[in-house]
């Protein structure tokens, strides 16, 4: 079994505020990392899909690292907006199931 | 606007119903899936279609029965459910079923199960 742990598993900060959430993941048969942003009543939207060890994908002020040696990735936020509340979910590609095997989910919470 | 519907939003259903969750996607994708979402647990799959026929199916109890007639339609039939069905069941599709391709969720139905 796959057994993906994200931290924290929730986390409140001042709008302005930087942050950063950790997903571990076992690293052997390592094949695919991908990142989701889950809004409350809406539907998970795919942020990041990352593959190589080493990787670093940006998207506004969203990014994101990943080493498949040691099996974890970071999602950093910088200058977090009340917008940018939401659960954010890791899901690692491959192991013996071959499918996404999601975490529980880091919930972020932006005071404006 | 994800591209991907689910009806209906919300169900409400005994557990001698019979019903059915539909799901539609019109991104051209060729893999469709079905997870399951209980409180405080993590998103858990429960069937994968690749090109309408199945590639995955998570040990899902019999009382849950998918069915995927095209690429872009995908079904969850539903019947003698247990109130521990009750869950959010969210839909998503993806241009294979292979790792590198994102999946595209749809907004989820809220199944009760009373």
């Amino acid at each position: 079994i796959l057994n993906v742990e994200q931290s924290p598993q929730s986390l409140h900060v001042q709008e302005g505020d930087s942050t950063n959430f950790t997903c571990s993941f076992p690293s052997s048969n390592f094949y695919a990392l991908h990142w989701y942003r889950w809004e409350t009543a809406k539907s998970p939207e795919a942020l990041f899909v990352m593959t190589l060890n080493g990787d670093e994908k940006k998207k506004g002020r969203i990014s994101a690292t990943l080493n498949t040696k040691e099996g974890y990735s970071y999602l950093y936020i910088k200058g977090s907006q009340p917008e940018d509340s939401a659960t954010y979910l890791c899901a690692p590609y491959g192991g013996s199931q071959g499918n996404l095997i999601f975490g529980k989910g880091t919930k972020l919470s932006v005071k404006p | 606007e994800t591209g991907v519907t689910q009806t209906p939003r919300h169900l409400v259903m005994g557990m001698t119903n019979k019903k059915s969750l539909k799901c539609e996607q019109h991104l051209g994708h060729n893999a469709m899936y079905w997870y399951k979402q209980s409180a405080k647990k993590p998103l858990e799959l429960m069937f994968v279609y690749s090109l309408e026929e199945r590639v995955e199916n998570n040990s899902v109890p019999s009382r849950f029965s998918p069915e995927c007639p095209n690429s872009s339609h995908l079904f969850l039939h539903l019947h003698t459910l247990q109130p521990e069905d009750s869950a959010l069941y969210l839909c998503a599709s993806s241009l294979s079923d292979r790792g590198p391709a994102e999946q595209f969720f749809g907004p989820g139905t809220r199944l009760t199960v009373l």
